[in-house]
């Protein structure tokens, strides 16, 4: 298994949908995890991060399965202003470095 | 005025050439790092730092060196560019967080290099 491995889309849907994505990772020994958006050409800015089995914040909710070493990102009501591409981040924690492993990213486009 | 710049913001060069890349930082993060984004590969961690006496190799260092003038100042170099050295390159910082929670990493905006 690639350390991080995302479906890289692109999510085509209407505003207003509900859309998740899907992360998995293959160290088990790390213990939080991030999701990073990033719009074409800008750097990636940090949407939320997740420690314990989920994390909510407004329209957004991620959660952690590690018995699965996955991650999800569920976008609830889709704006327009969500299109974007959303990087899974998982840390490699060893010898604490907190090194991190981005993903691909999953593209999202928002349509009217 | 951003927290983290990164200079030049596009940069055309020719094989060969020498070129550096610099980083400053007004967060008072100890951290910092330099990626790079390919399309299609994500982001590649070429060097990081964790304070002014401490350099370490990310996974992609063949090609690069980096300085560590200041706790603000992180300059990437490429001593002779080549084409594949065409990328999005970006630095960040971080504070090292709270174990076991990793620390948050923030971008400047990048650098585009082209290598001819």
């Amino acid at each position: 298994r690639k350390e991080v491995e995302q479906d890289p889309g692109p999510f085509n849907v209407p505003e207003g949908a509900t859309v998740a994505f899907n992360c998995t990772y293959s160290n088990s020994a790390s213990q939080s995890f991030f999701w990073y958006r990033q719009d074409c050409r800008k750097e990636p800015k940090l949407l939320m991060s997740v420690y314990s089995s989920g994390n909510e914040d407004g329209r957004f909710t991620a959660q952690l399965n590690r018995a699965s070493q996955y991650i999800s990102l569920l976008i609830r009501d889709s704006k327009l202003s969500d299109s974007a591409t959303y990087l899974c981040v998982v840390p490699l924690s060893g010898a604490g470095s907190y090194q991190l492993t981005f993903g691909k990213g999953t593209k999202l486009s928002v349509i009217p | 005025d951003a927290d983290v710049t990164q200079t030049p913001r596009n940069r055309i060069t020719k094989t060969g050439k020498r070129i550096m890349l610099e980083c400053s930082q007004t967060k008072g993060h100890d951290r910092m790092y330099w990626y790079r984004q390919d399309p299609g590969l994500g982001l590649r961690l070429i060097y990081y730092s964790f304070d002014v006496k401490d350099i370490n190799k990310g996974e992609i260092s063949d090609g690069y060196s980096v300085s560590r003038q200041a706790q603000a100042k992180f300059s990437l170099s490429l001593e002779s560019a080549i084409p594949n050295q065409t990328a999005l390159y970006f630095c960040a910082t971080s504070d090292g967080g709270t174990r076991p929670v990793a620390d948050t990493q923030y971008f400047g905006p990048g650098t585009r290099l082209t290598v001819l």
